[in-house]
């Protein structure tokens, strides 16, 4: 497997428009996280999904963030509008499952930044 | 709430051992992590620990774990220049849903 895939690596855009970021989990892995980090609060969780289903949002900074999980091998987080406070780098990680099996496996990340 | 704290920077001397600390605040965490990220790169996962352990060795890693004070050390011996990345400390239990928190994240730097 070619472990989690996020795209794009790098993403600029101008505040006020939307931004869609995009994971692909490793296969079988029932978890799937998404996590932001900024130098101010570190690794922050966004929100989780268990087999497709969000389980916890309250990471969500504000309305402006949805993230969607339509089948068990693709995720989207999206920010609409986007401002310069959402500039961040933005990991998707992924999770076979609870306990000692909980290991996340992360993404390489997505660069964002909101001039 | 759950909380997880560590230092910010540490600087060692290659050869010599590196230790990272971190207190946590959530007594019912199972799991403990330790989480690197190189520059540029996602994190990925170094060792990890379970509540009713107090020590784990792996090669040159050692974890210690202080149950009563929350407190969670990594100990790196004979650190190398390869050693130089981030270091997150990270719980969770499994009471419920699987849910990872991280610290901050101690930078850990190793010059000659």
């Amino acid at each position: 497997d070619a472990g989690v895939i996020q795209s794009p690596r790098h993403e600029v855009t101008e505040m006020g428009q939307e931004v869609t970021l995009r994971c692909k989990p490793i296969s079988g892995h029932d978890y799937l996280f998404w996590y932001r980090q900024t130098m101010m609060r570190g690794l922050e969780l966004l929100i989780y999904f268990n087999n497709n289903v969000p389980i916890d949002d309250s990471g969500m900074p504000e309305d402006r963030f949805s993230a969607k999980m339509p089948n068990a091998s693709f995720s989207t987080l999206k920010i609409q509008p986007s401002e310069p406070r959402d500039s961040a780098v933005y990991f998707c990680a992924s999770s076979p499952g609870q306990g000692w099996n909980a290991e996340a496996f992360f993404g390489q990340g997505t660069r964002l930044t909101v001039v | 709430g759950e909380d997880v704290e560590q230092s910010l920077f540490l600087s060692v001397r290659e050869g010599d051992s590196s230790v990272i600390n971190c207190t946590y605040t959530d007594s019912s965490s199972t799991y403990l992590y330790w989480y690197k990220q190189e520059p540029g790169a996602g994190l990925q996962l170094l060792t990890y620990i379970f509540s009713n352990m107090d020590m784990k060795q792996d090669q040159r890693l050692t974890v210690l774990l202080n149950k009563k004070d929350k407190h969670l050390s990594l100990r790196i011996a004979d650190t190398q220049t390869g050693d130089s990345a981030i270091y997150f400390c990270a719980e969770s239990n499994s009471g419920g849903y699987n849910k990872l928190i991280f610290g901050a994240g101690t930078r850990l730097a190793v010059h000659p």
